[in-house]
């Protein structure tokens, strides 16, 4: 799982609340991602940020928000909106210095009740 | 739009045994492909990765793998299998000049005893 933490490692919450999930790395990546990861479908792209203070959708953002205001730091809050948020939700980084891939948390489970 | 196939959902293979994961992909453009492992429960792994150069790739724990532009396949192989192989393999595709990856639905192997 290299230099990218996620926290908790599992989150349970009532239907309603938004909840936030962290993600930091100490790799000096600037790039970050968040994918979601439910049985059968394999991971789709939530939101991304190639640098502070910037970031982009993904294929499935509705429900989802994001922060990049610092390059460490990723959290994504999963809000009330999004309709199904059960799941496995994975940080990842990439340094897009010659380097290509993306190293990843050990992610977070989140069941929503 | 880019994407990845991986037609098989899961792979059955004994111990000893060589092994093949398949994967196949659609782009416009140089293609950056990638292959991650996830045990139960955990983050994605990076394995290995083609950009340029070799078309046989080699990466961690005895795998590799095979471009071959004109079937836009990158399968997976490793010639003895492992008990401790058994994983999910996602395979991941990206772009020249863009950052996100675009990933299967990924294949479950079992290695049998």
């Amino acid at each position: 799982d290299g230099g990218i933490t996620q926290s908790p490692k599992y989150l349970f919450r009532k239907e309603g609340q938004n909840v936030t999930l962290s993600c930091e790395q100490n790799l000096n990546h600037d790039a970050m991602y968040w994918y979601r990861q439910d049985p059968g479908q394999g991971l789709r792209l939530i939101y991304y940020s190639q640098i502070v203070n910037d970031f982009q959708k993904g294929d499935i953002a509705e429900g989802y928000s994001v922060s990049r205001e610092k390059k460490e730091s990723f959290p994504l809050t999963v809000t009330s909106a999004q309709k199904n948020p059960t799941a496995f939700y994975l940080c990842a980084s990439s340094g897009d210095r010659g380097s290509y891939e993306q190293y990843f948390g050990p992610g977070t489970r989140l069941t929503v009740t | 739009a880019q994407s990845v196939a991986q037609p098989e959902d899961q792979v059955n293979v004994a111990e000893g045994n060589p092994l093949t994961v398949k994967c196949t992909y659609s782009v416009s453009g140089n293609p950056y492909l990638f292959w991650y492992v996830q045990y139960p429960n955990r983050g994605l792994q990076f394995l290995l990765k083609y950009i340029t150069g070799d078309n046989l790739v080699k990466g961690s724990y005895g795998f590799e793998a095979e471009f071959n532009k004109s079937q836009t396949s990158f399968h997976l192989k490793k010639p003895s299998a492992l008990v401790s192989d058994s994983a999910l393999y996602f395979c991941a595709v990206r772009v020249s000049g863009y950052s996100t990856l675009t990933f299967g639905k990924g294949t479950m192997l079992l290695v049998s005893p």
